[in-house]
């Protein structure tokens, strides 16, 4: 049974460093043919891919955002963080983490339940 | 502004099918058969429906269906039942930018 759940801050500063984790269990990065990705979703709704990490570390950033973020994964303990630096209000969103097989149509089968991140002063 | 477009409503009659598009480009939705849709209802996570076009991951009615014509992909649901009421979202690999989706389709059962 493949599940994921988000976890960090639910009230960060303008122009501070967000830190997300997201722990998944049900799979592994270092054995399986998948990756794990960060998607946005702003208070209008739109949904916004931000990040990915696949096997062997290979990293995939949007590239509107790419000189914000970082993802980084820790394989022993089934975690993967995203960093977003510089935050803006604009940024106020519910930061998700999903599960992307590797060989199958670039989709997100499984999601995490998602975090409210709130950017204000 | 979100790179696929959809219209941002979209409604039918239970029993009736609706068929929601999702419009890109030949550099995402025209140029690879990786068009995905999501089901969202409130305070939930999306729910994959639709990916690779036309397929449907398991436990996916078959009241759901996807297709896709040029840059142009279209999601129709048949057989409207009232649960069917949700957020609909289309995604798609684009190459370069990699994964984009579109702004999202409010389908109303009346």
């Amino acid at each position: 049974q493949i599940t994921l759940k988000e976890s960090g801050p639910t009230l960060v500063k303008p122009t501070q460093t967000l830190t997300l984790t997201c722990t998944f269990s049900g799979f592994s990065l270092s054995t399986d043919r998948v990756a794990v990705g960060w998607i946005r979703q702003t208070p209008g709704k739109a949904l916004e891919w931000l990040a990915l990490t696949c096997c062997d570390d290979d990293k995939r950033f949007n590239p509107s955002l790419k000189s914000r973020l970082n993802i980084t994964q820790d394989t022993s303990k089934n975690v993967v963080v995203l960093t977003m630096t510089n935050m803006d209000p604009v940024d106020t969103a519910t930061y998700y983490c999903a599960h992307f097989p590797i060989h199958g149509g670039h989709r997100f089968d499984y999601w995490g339940q998602g975090t409210l991140v709130t950017v204000s002063s | 502004q979100s790179a696929l477009t959809q219209p941002p409503s979209a409604s039918g009659s239970p029993g009736q099918s609706v068929t929601i598009s999702c419009a890109g480009t030949s550099s995402d939705i025209g140029g690879y058969d990786f068009v995905s849709w999501y089901q969202q209802h409130p305070g939930k996570a999306p729910k994959l429906l639709i990916y690779e076009v036309s397929k449907r991951p398991s436990g996916v009615p078959d009241r759901f269906s996807g297709s896709k014509s040029g840059n142009t992909a279209s999601l129709t649901v048949s057989g409207l039942q009232a649960e069917d009421e949700a957020d609909y979202y289309c995604s798609s690999y684009a190459g370069s930018k990699y994964l984009v989706f579109g702004g999202g389709t409010k389908l109303t059962v009346l």
